[in-house]
Protein backbone atom coordinates (compact mmCIF):
# COMPACT_ATOMS: atom_id res chain seq x y z
CA UNK A 1 0.00 0.00 0.00
CA UNK A 2 0.80 3.79 0.03
CA UNK A 3 2.02 4.23 -3.45
CA UNK A 4 2.74 7.77 -5.29
CA UNK A 5 2.70 7.87 -8.56
CA UNK A 6 4.56 10.29 -10.87
CA UNK A 7 4.20 11.75 -14.23
CA UNK A 8 6.04 12.05 -16.77
CA UNK A 9 8.96 10.56 -15.11
CA UNK A 10 11.29 12.23 -17.02
CA UNK A 11 10.50 15.62 -19.26
CA UNK A 12 12.95 18.04 -21.70
CA UNK A 13 11.66 21.07 -23.02
CA UNK A 14 12.59 24.50 -24.23
CA UNK A 15 13.72 27.41 -22.68
CA UNK A 16 10.77 29.40 -22.06
CA UNK A 17 8.22 26.90 -21.99
CA UNK A 18 6.06 25.52 -19.43
CA UNK A 19 6.06 22.05 -17.44
CA UNK A 20 3.39 20.42 -16.14
CA UNK A 21 4.23 17.87 -13.25
CA UNK A 22 1.39 15.32 -12.22
CA UNK A 23 1.31 13.43 -8.43
CA UNK A 24 -0.90 10.86 -7.62
CA UNK A 25 -1.99 9.00 -4.49
CA UNK A 26 -2.79 5.26 -6.05
CA UNK A 27 -4.27 3.61 -3.25
CA UNK A 28 -4.95 6.13 -0.21
CA UNK A 29 -6.55 9.79 -0.06
CA UNK A 30 -3.86 12.45 0.67
CA UNK A 31 -4.99 14.71 2.90
CA UNK A 32 -1.23 16.55 2.49
CA UNK A 33 0.99 16.25 -0.49
CA UNK A 34 4.87 17.86 -0.75
CA UNK A 35 6.55 18.77 -3.51
CA UNK A 36 10.59 18.90 -3.04
CA UNK A 37 13.80 19.74 -5.53
CA UNK A 38 16.82 18.13 -5.92
CA UNK A 39 19.94 19.20 -7.41
CA UNK A 40 22.56 16.59 -8.56
CA UNK A 41 24.81 15.74 -5.41
CA UNK A 42 22.59 17.60 -2.97
CA UNK A 43 19.70 16.75 -0.81
CA UNK A 44 16.28 17.13 -0.96
CA UNK A 45 14.73 20.71 -0.52
CA UNK A 46 10.92 21.59 0.17
CA UNK A 47 9.52 24.03 -2.34
CA UNK A 48 6.00 23.90 -0.86
CA UNK A 49 3.24 22.08 1.02
CA UNK A 50 -0.44 21.56 -0.81
CA UNK A 51 -3.84 20.76 1.02
CA UNK A 52 -6.69 19.68 -0.73
CA UNK A 53 -9.21 22.40 -2.03
CA UNK A 54 -6.53 25.23 -0.40
CA UNK A 55 -3.85 27.09 -1.64
CA UNK A 56 -0.42 25.76 -1.35
CA UNK A 57 2.02 27.04 1.26
CA UNK A 58 5.56 27.98 -0.21
CA UNK A 59 8.72 27.79 1.21
CA UNK A 60 10.94 30.97 1.86
CA UNK A 61 12.83 31.50 -1.55
CA UNK A 62 10.35 29.64 -3.99
CA UNK A 63 8.57 31.94 -6.01
CA UNK A 64 4.81 30.82 -6.18
CA UNK A 65 4.02 32.60 -9.37
CA UNK A 66 6.58 30.56 -11.07
CA UNK A 67 6.33 27.15 -9.57
CA UNK A 68 2.45 27.03 -9.48
CA UNK A 69 0.60 23.87 -7.23
CA UNK A 70 -2.72 22.40 -7.75
CA UNK A 71 -4.64 20.28 -5.62
CA UNK A 72 -7.83 19.21 -6.97
CA UNK A 73 -8.94 16.29 -5.53
CA UNK A 74 -7.39 14.41 -2.67
CA UNK A 75 -5.25 11.95 -5.15
CA UNK A 76 -3.98 14.61 -7.75
CA UNK A 77 -1.55 17.49 -7.06
CA UNK A 78 0.09 18.99 -9.98
CA UNK A 79 3.21 20.95 -10.18
CA UNK A 80 3.52 23.07 -12.99
CA UNK A 81 6.80 24.97 -14.22
CA UNK A 82 6.18 28.10 -15.79
CA UNK A 83 8.68 29.99 -18.25
CA UNK A 84 11.41 27.49 -17.54
CA UNK A 85 14.76 28.50 -17.98
CA UNK A 86 18.05 25.86 -17.71
CA UNK A 87 18.46 26.74 -13.90
CA UNK A 88 15.48 24.94 -13.09
CA UNK A 89 16.71 21.89 -14.53
CA UNK A 90 16.23 19.39 -11.75
CA UNK A 91 14.85 16.48 -9.99
CA UNK A 92 11.21 16.94 -8.84
CA UNK A 93 9.92 14.82 -6.04
CA UNK A 94 6.38 14.83 -4.34
CA UNK A 95 5.30 12.92 -1.11
CA UNK A 96 1.57 12.62 -0.14
CA UNK A 97 0.61 12.27 4.03
CA UNK A 98 -2.77 9.72 3.95
CA UNK A 99 -3.91 10.70 7.53
CA UNK A 100 -2.85 13.75 9.45
CA UNK A 101 -3.04 11.48 12.41
CA UNK A 102 -0.28 9.66 10.52
CA UNK A 103 3.27 11.49 9.80
CA UNK A 104 4.80 9.30 7.60
CA UNK A 105 5.02 10.38 4.24
CA UNK A 106 5.27 8.33 0.67
CA UNK A 107 7.40 9.68 -2.02
CA UNK A 108 6.96 9.17 -5.72
CA UNK A 109 9.76 8.35 -7.86
CA UNK A 110 10.51 12.00 -8.67
CA UNK A 111 10.33 13.50 -12.29
CA UNK A 112 13.49 14.39 -14.26
CA UNK A 113 13.36 18.10 -15.83
CA UNK A 114 15.80 19.33 -18.01
CA UNK A 115 15.56 22.74 -19.83
CA UNK A 116 17.01 23.14 -22.52
CA UNK B 1 13.13 23.31 12.68
CA UNK B 2 14.87 21.42 14.50
CA UNK B 3 18.45 20.13 13.12
CA UNK B 4 20.14 16.89 13.06
CA UNK B 5 23.31 15.50 12.92
CA UNK B 6 23.92 12.39 11.43
CA UNK B 7 28.16 11.09 10.12
CA UNK B 8 28.37 11.44 6.64
CA UNK B 9 29.12 7.76 5.26
CA UNK B 10 29.24 4.53 7.13
CA UNK B 11 30.22 1.16 5.80
CA UNK B 12 29.18 -2.09 6.79
CA UNK B 13 29.48 -5.73 5.31
CA UNK B 14 26.54 -7.72 4.07
CA UNK B 15 24.68 -9.52 6.59
CA UNK B 16 25.57 -7.97 9.26
CA UNK B 17 23.78 -5.54 11.60
CA UNK B 18 24.10 -1.93 10.84
CA UNK B 19 24.08 1.02 13.35
CA UNK B 20 23.40 4.57 12.11
CA UNK B 21 23.56 6.96 14.29
CA UNK B 22 21.37 10.62 14.78
CA UNK B 23 22.07 13.39 17.51
CA UNK B 24 18.69 15.81 17.68
CA UNK B 25 19.93 17.68 20.93
CA UNK B 26 17.14 20.47 20.28
CA UNK B 27 14.20 18.19 19.81
CA UNK B 28 10.98 19.95 21.09
CA UNK B 29 8.12 17.32 23.22
CA UNK B 30 5.98 16.89 20.04
CA UNK B 31 8.78 16.07 17.21
CA UNK B 32 8.55 12.76 15.76
CA UNK B 33 11.86 10.99 14.43
CA UNK B 34 11.72 10.31 11.19
CA UNK B 35 14.13 7.90 8.85
CA UNK B 36 13.81 7.74 5.20
CA UNK B 37 16.69 6.30 2.74
CA UNK B 38 17.12 7.19 -0.66
CA UNK B 39 18.60 5.16 -3.81
CA UNK B 40 20.37 7.65 -6.64
CA UNK B 41 17.53 8.76 -9.11
CA UNK B 42 14.73 7.80 -6.86
CA UNK B 43 12.32 9.01 -4.65
CA UNK B 44 12.84 8.64 -0.98
CA UNK B 45 11.72 5.72 0.79
CA UNK B 46 10.12 5.55 4.15
CA UNK B 47 12.29 3.39 6.67
CA UNK B 48 10.53 3.68 10.44
CA UNK B 49 9.41 6.66 12.41
CA UNK B 50 8.94 7.20 16.58
CA UNK B 51 8.20 9.46 19.34
CA UNK B 52 9.10 8.15 22.76
CA UNK B 53 9.52 4.62 22.66
CA UNK B 54 11.72 2.14 20.54
CA UNK B 55 9.67 1.04 17.42
CA UNK B 56 10.14 -2.21 14.92
CA UNK B 57 8.86 -3.10 11.73
CA UNK B 58 9.50 -5.51 8.65
CA UNK B 59 12.49 -3.14 7.61
CA UNK B 60 14.47 -1.72 10.83
CA UNK B 61 14.51 -0.85 13.91
CA UNK B 62 14.45 2.44 15.77
CA UNK B 63 16.52 2.93 19.32
CA UNK B 64 15.66 6.25 20.88
CA UNK B 65 17.39 7.71 23.83
CA UNK B 66 15.55 8.31 27.00
CA UNK B 67 16.43 11.89 26.72
CA UNK B 68 15.51 11.72 22.91
CA UNK B 69 18.53 13.68 21.99
CA UNK B 70 19.65 11.14 19.91
CA UNK B 71 18.23 7.85 18.13
CA UNK B 72 19.31 4.80 16.10
CA UNK B 73 18.49 3.07 13.28
CA UNK B 74 19.19 -0.26 13.32
CA UNK B 75 19.29 -2.81 10.13
CA UNK B 76 19.70 -6.12 11.62
CA UNK B 77 20.92 -7.91 8.60
CA UNK B 78 22.35 -5.44 5.74
CA UNK B 79 21.89 -6.29 2.02
CA UNK B 80 23.46 -4.72 -0.82
CA UNK B 81 20.10 -3.76 -1.74
CA UNK B 82 19.93 -1.22 1.98
CA UNK B 83 23.00 1.13 0.11
CA UNK B 84 21.12 4.31 0.24
CA UNK B 85 21.51 7.72 1.62
CA UNK B 86 19.78 7.46 5.31
CA UNK B 87 18.18 10.78 6.78
CA UNK B 88 17.29 11.32 9.79
CA UNK B 89 14.48 14.13 9.73
CA UNK B 90 12.99 16.00 12.99
CA UNK B 91 8.67 16.35 11.71
CA UNK B 92 5.92 17.48 13.69
CA UNK B 93 6.47 20.16 16.34
CA UNK B 94 3.02 21.69 15.67
CA UNK B 95 2.59 25.55 14.20
CA UNK B 96 3.02 26.42 10.91
CA UNK B 97 5.71 23.73 10.04
CA UNK B 98 3.51 20.59 11.22
CA UNK B 99 4.30 17.54 8.37
CA UNK B 100 6.89 18.81 7.13
CA UNK B 101 10.13 17.32 6.56
CA UNK B 102 13.48 19.17 5.99
CA UNK B 103 16.19 17.09 4.73
CA UNK B 104 19.42 17.65 5.65
CA UNK B 105 22.89 15.73 3.62
CA UNK B 106 21.89 12.00 5.34
CA UNK B 107 24.13 9.33 5.86
CA UNK B 108 25.70 7.30 2.91
CA UNK B 109 26.27 3.58 3.74
CA UNK B 110 28.12 1.38 1.82
CA UNK B 111 27.33 -2.21 2.29
CA UNK B 112 30.45 -4.23 1.30
CA UNK B 113 29.47 -8.23 -0.41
Amino acid sequence: GAVVSQHPSRVICKSGTSVKIECRSLDFQATTMFWYRQFPKQSLMLMATSNEGSKATYEQGVEKDKFLINHASLTLSTLTVTSAHPEDSSFYICSARDQIARPEQYFGPGTRLTVT
Amino acid sequence: DAKTTQPNSMESNEEEPVHLPCNHSTISGTDYIHWYRQLPSQGPEYVIHGLTSNVNNRMASLAIAEDRKSSTLILHRATLRDAAVYYCILSGGGGSTLGRLYFGRGTQLTVWP
